[in-house]
């Protein structure tokens, strides 16, 4: 399968604790993003890399939050000190660089905060 | 802020064309229409995207009228597995605006 992949799949932790996600993006592709989506709304974008380096960053992304793409290929989302409303699904989606190209969504991490 | 309005929910028969329609009335000459539907516990999947005219692929037909305010996604012959949230978005193709911004899309429901 060469599509986007995610792992974990799903991630259940308790309020306070670190957690860490990781993406693999079609390998072709060089920009990568984050969304996250909780429920019964659409995604909402929080940050996008095109290679190693990281363009922008919603203001959804507090300061609790980090993510890097060190080489340019796969990327990590780190969540310190989880609270119950980060409790959500974070997708990571990846294209091609030219303006109009489609992004390609992995199956999603989802993460329960007890 | 989503800049697109789509009904909450819709049902079709399977077998039958599916039109899923969206408004776009502010949409500016550099914004393209995409869509994207999201079978449940999956990522979203890209469907079709268009500027001003008309587009088909293996998935689906888009089409925009003339002044571009307004959408139809098809599917000429819905399966139930295409019973999904679709949503309809609109994005500048231009350098920095590289982020989808979804609403909460129609959720489509195939009933045999």
């Amino acid at each position: 399968d060469t599509g986007v992949s995610q792992d974990p799949r799903h991630k259940i932790t308790k309020r306070g604790q670190n957690v860490t996600f990781r993406c693999d993006p079609i390998s072709e592709h060089n920009r990568l993003y984050w969304y996250r989506q909780t429920l019964g709304q659409g995604p909402e974008f929080l940050t996008y890399f095109q290679n190693e380096a990281q363009l922008e960053k919603s203001r959804l992304l507090s300061d609790r939050f980090s993510a890097e793409r060190p080489k340019g290929s796969f990327s990590t989302l780190e969540i310190q000190r989880t609270e119950q409303g980060d409790s959500a699904m974070y997708l990571c989606a990846s294209s091609f660089p030219q303006g109009v190209g489609e992004q390609y969504f992995g199956p999603g991490t989802r993460l329960t905060v007890t | 802020d989503a800049k697109t309005t789509q009904p909450t929910s819709m049902d079709c028969a399977e077998g039958r064309a599916a039109n899923l329609p969206c408004n776009h009335s502010t949409i500016s000459g550099n914004e393209y229409v995409y869509w994207y539907r999201q079978i449940h516990s999956q990522g979203p999947q890209y469907i079709i995207h268009g500027l001003k005219n008309n587009e088909t692929n293996e998935m689906a037909s888009l089409i925009i009228t003339e002044d571009r305010k307004s959408s139809t996604l098809i599917l000429p012959h819905a399966t139930l597995r295409d019973t999904a949230v679709y949503y309809c978005i609109v994005r500048d193709a231009g350098f920095g605006n590289e982020k989808l911004t979804f609403g909460t899309g129609t959720r489509l429901t195939i009933i045999p």
